[in-house]
């Protein structure tokens, strides 16, 4: 089983829609969950931090479930420019090091 | 600027040639990682830096591929004897651990990268 898992999509949404993508991850321990954004041909870049209390920054909704071990990520009222690749990050701390994982990437496209 | 730097953003080398991607963190920053990302495919970790600790070097996919940071700061990685499907873009990531306080912040600052073509 892969660490962090993610569907690769592509997901194809009509402006104005709801989407969610899912990940799953395989260590219990892990401490801290992060979703970031990449667009086409760009380095990746910090969408939102994941909280088990749920956090929301605008039309973006990040949650976290420990007992299932997966982390959410809803995105209402798609607009065009969402149209990227969501990738899941997961976080272990251990003896002083940061082990950083990240999943393959969901592929969102927003349709006119 | 203050943000993570990397060079060359553009390289198109010979098979069998050497190769060195260098990448300026941003200042303060203890953890320097390394990433590989071929087109159209997910990140897949190289090699990690920690402080003045031992590298995390379980990514490097052969002995062909080596990196250093020197002085804690600027890290270099090195491409010997490069193969095609060495192209990819190479990108570099900069993070503020640990952190000040009971908060792990983890987020990683990531360069534009530095993409290889190897004919």
């Amino acid at each position: 089983r892969k660490e962090v898992e993610q569907d690769p999509g592509p997901f194809n949404v009509p402006e104005g829609a709801t989407v969610a993508f899912n990940c799953t991850y395989s260590n219990s321990a892990s401490q801290s969950f992060f979703w970031y954004r990449q667009d086409c041909r760009k380095e990746p870049k910090l969408l939102m931090s994941v909280y088990s209390s749920g956090n929301e920054d605008g039309r973006f909704t990040a949650q976290l479930n420990r007992a299932s071990q997966y982390i959410s990520l809803l995105i209402r009222d798609s607009k065009l420019s969402d149209s990227a690749t969501y990738l899941c990050v997961v976080i272990d701390y251990s003896g002083g090091y940061q082990k950083v994982t990240f999943g393959t990437g969901t592929k969102l496209q927003v349709i006119p | 600027g203050a943000g993570v730097s990397q060079s060359p953003s553009n390289k198109v080398t010979e098979k069998g040639k050497d190769v060195e991607l260098r990448c300026d963190p941003i200042s303060g920053h203890t953890a320097l990682y390394w990433y590989r990302q071929s087109l159209g495919q997910g990140l897949e970790f190289l090699i990690y830096f920690q402080g003045n600790s031992a590298p995390d070097k379980s990514g490097l996919p052969s002995d062909r591929f080596s990196a250093e940071r020197t002085g804690g700061s600027v890290s270099t990685l090195t491409i010997q004897r490069t193969q095609q499907e060495d192209s990819a873009v190479y990108l570099c990531a900069s993070s503020p651990f640990p952190t000040s306080g009971p908060v792990m912040s983890g987020e990683l600052f990531f360069g534009e990268g530095s993409r290889l073509t190897v004919l």
